[in-house]
């Protein structure tokens, strides 16, 4: 089955405690991207992707690194997550000719 | 730059009644535009793009180039719509990884 893995789920960490968000798609798709959720604002972008060691930022990338050195995999690393990174994120690919197809989503809590 | 705006951050109609909801972009760029849908604590999922001209669970969306419009319309609304409900842009030309989301309507559709 076509999709993108987000693992974890749910996670809930400390103050400065170095997390990664993974995520993987078998699709074999070029473009990958990570999203934040938040009540109010909608998506925003943090990082994307459009091929292997290629990388771009987003509209909030503060305090997020992301790397893509395979195709199928683009973890997103909070090296020192503070309580506004508290959000739903998603990850998500696309072939660059449909849309993105989305992750199920990572509720990350920092306290 | 691009930008999506979604005026309505809630929308309720009753069963049957048709539904709109709006979203308009600024862009001087060949954007492609989309709607997405996602259900409660589910995923984001593609229900539509202006170049395919579908018609997906009785929605329709026209691109007015115009009026710099994509709304999203259903003649008669059911329960199970009720979602929150996304237009996104993506710039076609040299940014085929970003995509740039309004920030949402909430549709609620009353029995």
């Amino acid at each position: 089955e076509a999709q993108v893995t987000q693992n974890p789920r749910y996670l809930i960490t400390v103050t400065g405690k170095k997390l990664t968000v993974t995520c993987s798609q078998n699709m074999n798709h070029e473009y990958m991207s990570w999203y934040r959720q938040d009540p109010g604002l909608g998506l925003r972008q943090i990082y994307y992707s459009m091929n292997v060691e290629v990388t771009d930022k987003g509209d909030v990338p503060e305090g997020y690194k992301v790397s893509r050195k395979e195709k199928r995999n683009f973890p997103l690393i909070l090296e020192s997550p503070s309580p506004n990174q508290t959000s739903l994120y998603f990850c998500a690919s696309s072939s660059g000719f449909d849309g993105y197809t989305f992750g199920s989503g990572t509720r990350l809590t920092v306290v | 730059a691009q930008r999506v705006t979604q005026p309505e951050k809630l929308l309720s109609v009753f069963k049957g009644a048709p539904v709109e909801l709006k979203c308009n972009y600024s862009y001087s760029g060949s954007p492609e535009l989309f709607w997405y849908v996602q259900y409660s604590r589910q995923r984001l999922q593609l229900l539509l793009r202006h170049i395919s001209r579908e018609s997906i669970k009785g929605f329709t969306a026209d691109l007015n180039k115009g009026e710099t419009s994509f709304h999203l319309k259903k003649p008669f609304a059911q329960e199970e719509d009720s979602a929150m409900y996304y237009c996104a842009l993506s710039d076609r030309g040299s940014t085929l990884g970003r995509l740039y989301f309004g920030r949402g309507t909430q549709l609620t559709v009353w029995p």
